[in-house]
């Protein structure tokens, strides 16, 4: 088993609608959880830290279970410029390596 | 904008020639890594760093080499390039508790021919 997986997708979806993307992480003992974007042949840039409460940044909600070992994206009202693959991170701690998945694609269309 | 550099951004060059990529922080970051990723693929980690003088393989076995003489400096060489290191290169750092995520520089493409 991957210590980090991502449904690739595509995720094909309009201009306005919800999405949610899940990315699940094998090492129970796993500390700090990120998402990035990484656009076409660009570099991945941080999107959002990923805390234990959750939390939110605009359109953007980040949510953690540590129970079920996974964390979770929602995009609301998405734009055509959401396009990108969205990548989860997750730092095993002790080790600093973060440990990426492979990124789930989003398409938005008009 | 940009904290960390790479370069060169694109670079063709030949079988069998050494090449050193590049790659600075003005951040102070203690950590540096080097990921290597495929189009459309997953990054792999291919070297680390925890700060000076520490330098680490990661997960892809890699005919690379790294070194860390200063904090900003993170270099990467081949030395000896083949087709099959054909990718782009990412550089990243992060501070020392990583609490604060990674900043990767803009990548070079290379291509061996």
């Amino acid at each position: 088993r991957k210590e980090v997986e991502q449904d690739p997708g595509p995720f094909n979806v309009p201009e306005g609608a919800t999405v949610a993307f899940n990315c699940t992480y094998s090492n129970s003992a796993s500390q700090s959880f990120f998402w990035y974007r990484q656009d076409c042949r660009k570099e991945p840039k941080l999107l959002m830290s990923v805390y234990s409460s959750g939390n939110e940044d605009g359109r953007f909600t980040a949510q953690l279970n540590r129970a079920s070992q996974y964390i979770s994206l929602l995009i609301r009202d998405s734009k055509l410029s959401d396009s990108a693959t969205y990548l989860c991170v997750v730092n095993n701690g002790g080790s600093y390596i973060p440990t990426f998945g492979r990124g789930t694609s989003l398409i938005v269309h008009p | 904008e940009a904290d960390i550099y790479q370069t060169p951004r694109y670079l063709v060059i030949g079988t069998g020639k050494k090449i050193t990529l590049e790659c600075s922080q003005t951040m102070g970051h203690d950590k540096m890594y080097w990921y290597q990723q495929d189009p459309g693929m997953e990054l792999h980690l291919i070297h680390y760093s925890y700060g000076v003088n520490s330098t680490e393989k990661g997960d892809l076995s890699s005919e690379s080499t790294v070194s860390r003489i200063r904090t900003e400096h993170f270099p990467l060489t081949l030395e000896s390039a083949r087709p099959s290191h054909t990718s782009q290169y990412l550089c990243a750092s992060s501070e020392s508790s990583t609490i604060y995520g990674y900043t990767f520089g803009s990548g070079t493409r290379l291509t061996v021919v």
